[in-house]
């Protein structure tokens, strides 16, 4: 079964620092990657997403991921967060398949990470 | 702006009852999604659907069931609710690609419910 391994459950990290956190997933055929941000309080919403062509992705706000198809990582990264990044971060797969024959958004478990300012 | 409604933000129930948690989108999105979320699980697809009257089952269906019998709504029901149903419930919906069904069109999530089970 597919799934999506997100290393870190909690990070915490004082402001100016850089960010990386890992996302790795378990399917063989062509996959569209995602990560998802929930602010306290809010809606999850698309920080950036790869589906094709240059595996450097840059998304708002500064981020970035990098997507390694070797490895099966989709790792999310920032050269210096802010404490307004304080936030719950969430990795997906979308594993391609013919028209229907289903297909789906498979999330990991979640990274929250708190920023001090 | 795109837009998915969530109709109840916070929901107490009782043990047993029939429960609908209702969302609207706006965009003229062919999937629906159903997940929930919960603390160290991240979300998990409950069900979905890829037209009017179609649904599928996703990772945890058991308990639930649901009804898309107009394009913009996808309804999620708990037969008989129980305390370990209670969560916050998400609705998402997204464009339908042209060959397949999930292209990687972005997906728009509702502000969720929270549901309590006591």
């Amino acid at each position: 079964a597919q799934s999506v391994s997100q290393h870190n459950h909690h990070v915490i990290l004082s402001e100016a620092a850089s960010l990386e956190l890992g996302c790795n997933y378990s399917y063989g055929g062509t996959v569209n990657l995602f990560w998802y941000v929930q602010y306290p309080g809010q809606h999850l919403q698309l920080l950036l997403k790869y589906f094709s062509g240059d595996p450097l992705v840059k998304g708002i706000k500064g981020f970035e991921a990098e997507f390694i198809k070797s490895k099966f990582s989709f790792n999310l990264r920032k050269p210096s967060v802010q404490w307004s990044d304080t936030a719950e971060y969430f990795c997906a797969v979308n594993a391609l398949r013919i028209y229907n024959q289903g297909g789906k958004l498979i999330f990991g478990q979640g990274t929250e990470l708190s920023v001090k300012p | 702006d795109v837009k998915v409604t969530q109709s109840s933000r916070y929901l107490v129930k009782r043990t047993g009852e029939k429960v609908f948690l209702e969302c609207v989108q706006d965009m003229d999105h062919e999937n629906m999604f159903w997940y929930r979320q919960d603390p160290g699980l991240g979300l998990r697809l409950i069900y979905f659907s890829y037209d009017v009257k179609m649904k599928e089952k996703g990772d945890i269906p058991e308990g639930y069931s649901v009804s898309r019998e107009k394009k913009e709504r996808f309804s999620l029901i708990l037969e008989s609710a129980s305390t370990n149903q209670t969560s916050m419930y998400l609705c998402a919906s997204s464009l339908r690609g042209t060959i397949r069904v999930f292209s990687g069109n972005t997906i728009y999530f509702g502000e969720g419910s929270w549901l309590t089970v006591v």
